[in-house]
């Protein structure tokens, strides 16, 4: 089975603009989460998908958003991009995602820059 | 306020050692996850606890829910074990992950 894929892997951006980041969960998998993850911070979640609809929201404003699709794919977007957005941003699923903090399966990430 | 605590932040052994790292949490939970990190980014899930104690080849996590403390131990620890290890709690009355801020491990041949 293929594994949790991310694009793009690396994206430089400039503050206000925004971005739109995508994850493909493992064949099967009906849930995906997002997280940032910063040298300061650590690792955060951002919000969690399941079947379509945004199920679990971290603390984040709403500059960040995301939605799922029919085929579970599901993209996170970020809008009028800061500084600090420059984080390493994590999609992860979990099977069959029925049962919340089910075992993750973790994507290599979106590595975003923001100058 | 962290809700997850993990202790050491960095650990450095020499090959063939016994490893132990902390993990605390204050928030009720219904799973506690360990993770690996390696250079590079990739995260791979080692162990969800919810009770008990679970092995897996060198690595065995134990979690006790009354003290709300888990342990992270690597057996016989190789280079390859270097990488950082992240404790991480789901919350069941926020319904999401929390996550400690990681043990950068360091293996020695």
């Amino acid at each position: 089975k293929a594994g949790v894929t991310q694009t793009p892997r690396y994206l430089i951006k400039t503050r206000g603009q925004q971005v739109t980041l995508s994850c493909s969960p493992i064949s099967g998998h009906r849930s995906v989460s997002w997280y940032q993850q910063t040298p300061g911070q650590g690792l955060q979640f951002l919000f969690e998908y399941f079947s379509e609809t945004q199920r679990n929201k971290g603390n984040f404003p709403g500059r960040f958003s995301g939605r799922q699709f029919s085929n579970s794919r599901s993209e996170m977007n970020v809008s009028t991009l800061e500084l600090g957005d420059s984080a390493l941003y994590l999609c992860a699923s979990s099977a069959p995602g029925l049962a919340v903090g089910d075992t993750q399966y973790f994507g290599p990430g979106t590595r975003l820059t923001v100058l | 306020k962290n809700e997850v605590e993990q202790s050491p932040q960095n650990l450095t052994a020499q090959e063939g050692e016994f490893i132990t790292i902390n993990c605390s949490y204050s928030v009720g939970i219904s799973a506690l996850h360990w993770l690996q990190q390696h250079p590079g980014g990739g995260i791979v899930s080692l162990f969800m606890l919810s009770s008990g104690k679970k092995k897996h080849g060198r690595l065995i996590a134990t979690i006790n829910i009354q003290e709300k403390h888990s342990s992270l131990h690597i057996t016989a620890s190789h280079p390859r074990d270097s990488a950082v290890y992240i404790c991480a709690a789901y919350s069941n009355t926020g319904n999401q992950f929390y996550f400690g801020t990681g043990t950068s491990l360091t293996v020695i041949p």
